[in-house]
């Protein structure tokens, strides 16, 4: 069981330059979530899924985009990447519980430097 | 909207001491509360969670966390500190009832805990 794993796990790309994160969670929660943590600022959320095939849009969704075609597995885009958005995403998954008292697990996180 | 404040970037403490990490938190109905503690390079990591009940909650590590509603606050308690407690620590709320998409969590800014030997 290795819980939530994230893919690659450190990336330097070009201002302009494109990429996709993964993550992948064999737990069989319904939600998952991609954060991103920012010195000072403590977590905020892109995006998050609620479930295979649906997503929503977080508190800082600008530049990003996300897809959710299989329940196991959470992808985080990035079309044109931006200095902004040098940064260490997570993301996170949890079960479809009592609502809001699920705990979310969290991955080990992509660090992300551009250039 | 909802916030937590995490008033201390850093807590220094000699080991063996008690440790506390403050967390104070602002939601328009009723909160859910949690503590996750991030080891350098490594994803966060679940300590304990308020949902109701006992104001006083246990968790991971030996860890406890007190529920004040009077106050607003859940501060983060350790009787006795050891240097391996030295981390990162954040506090995350979450209001109760509502949409799917309140199940998100907001974050605290962190508090770096650091353990003198």
């Amino acid at each position: 069981n290795a819980g939530v794993t994230q893919t690659p796990k450190f990336r330097v790309l070009k201002t302009g330059q494109s990429m996709t994160l993964l993550c992948a969670q064999d737990m069989n929660h319904e939600y998952m979530y991609w954060y991103r943590q920012d010195p000072g600022m403590g977590l905020r959320l892109i995006h998050y899924s609620v479930g295979e095939g649906t997503t929503a849009k977080g508190e800082v969704p600008d530049g990003y985009n996300v897809s959710r075609l299989k329940k196991q597995n959470f992808l985080l885009g990035l079309e044109s990447a931006a200095p902004s958005q040098t940064s260490v995403y997570f993301c996170a998954s949890s079960s479809s519980g009592l609502a809001g008292t699920e705990t979310q697990y969290f991955g080990p996180g992509t660090r992300l430097l551009v250039l | 909207a909802q916030s937590v404040a995490q008033p201390e970037d850093q807590v220094n403490v000699a080991e063996g001491n008690p440790l506390t990490v403050k967390c104070t938190y602002s939601v328009s109905g009723n909160p859910y509360l949690f503590w996750y503690v991030q080891y350098p390079n490594r994803g966060l990591q679940f300590l304990l969670k308020y949902i109701t009940g006992d104001n006083l909650v246990k968790g991971s590590y030996g860890f406890e966390a007190e529920f004040n509603k009077s106050q607003t606050s859940f501060h983060l308690k350790k009787p006795s500190a050891l240097v391996s407690d030295s981390a990162l620590y954040f506090c995350a709320v979450r209001e109760r009832g509502g949409d799917t998409g309140r199940r998100a969590l907001t974050f605290g800014s962190g508090t770096r805990l650091q353990v003198q030997p």
